[in-house]
């Protein structure tokens, strides 16, 4: 079964400063489907960012990159310039295919004016 | 273009009474997926449906929950005799047909059981 970790239960970050959440996987699959997602005190999960597997090149919008390393299976997201709107739950998630998304437990983000 | 409508988004249920969930995905998607969140916690699949199938429920409790996506109207999650560890966020997600994995769902908002 596919597991989905994240070792940061909460983060804090100065306003426009830089900062990385971690996320690992576990899969024996080569073929798959990284997200972030973000959860602010309004309940609802709006997609950050993601990225397939077979690309090699991280994927990037806007503010947020992210650092993919397959073969460690890691899956970290950077947010540059925090804003204070950045403020949220942050989950990392795998989907295979059609299948059911695995979510990590979350990383509450805090950014500090 | 609605995007994935979730109702009620409050409910509030006495132990032993019953609990329905109502999800509408987007218009032409065809996968419902459904997510319990506890509180402080992530989410945990619970089920996934295709139109009048079941296609894993492996993280369905085996007892007293159900769900259902019929041919015609919303997706049904149901909870028969509540109790108070029912008491979390339940959130539908859907997505588009065939090997799509490179989307990521489209969630609803979440509904909001309160067992007392």
């Amino acid at each position: 079964a596919q597991t989905v970790t994240q070792s940061q239960p909460e983060m804090s970050v100065q306003e426009a400063e830089t900062v990385t959440l971690s996320c690992t996987y576990d899969t024996s699959e080569s073929d798959y489907y990284l997200f972030w997602y973000k959860q602010p005190p309004s309940r609802q999960m709006i997609l950050v960012i993601r990225q397939e597997a077979y690309k090699q090149q991280n994927a990037t919008e806007n503010r947020f990159s992210v650092n993919f390393q397959k073969a460690a299976k890691s899956f970290s997201l950077k947010i540059s310039d925090s804003q204070l709107g950045d403020a949220a739950m942050y989950f990392c998630a795998y989907r295979r295919g059609s299948n059911d998304m695995r979510f990590g437990a979350g990383t509450r983000l805090t950014v500090k004016p | 273009n609605a995007g994935v409508m979730q109702n009620p988004r409050h409910l509030v249920r006495r132990r032993g009474q019953e609990a329905r969930l109502r999800c509408s995905p987007m218009k032409g998607h065809s996968h419902v997926y459904w997510y319990r969140q506890l509180p402080e916690e992530g989410l945990k699949f619970m089920v996934y449906l295709q139109k009048e199938n079941i296609i894993d429920e492996s993280g369905m409790p085996k007892e007293r929950f159900s769900a259902e996506f019929p041919k015609e109207g919303p997706s049904i999650l149901r909870i028969q005799q509540v109790v108070r560890g029912d008491s979390a966020a339940y959130f539908c997600a859907s997505s588009p047909p065939g090997l799509s994995g490179n989307y990521g769902y489209t969630f609803g908002s979440g509904t909001r059981l309160t067992v007392v």
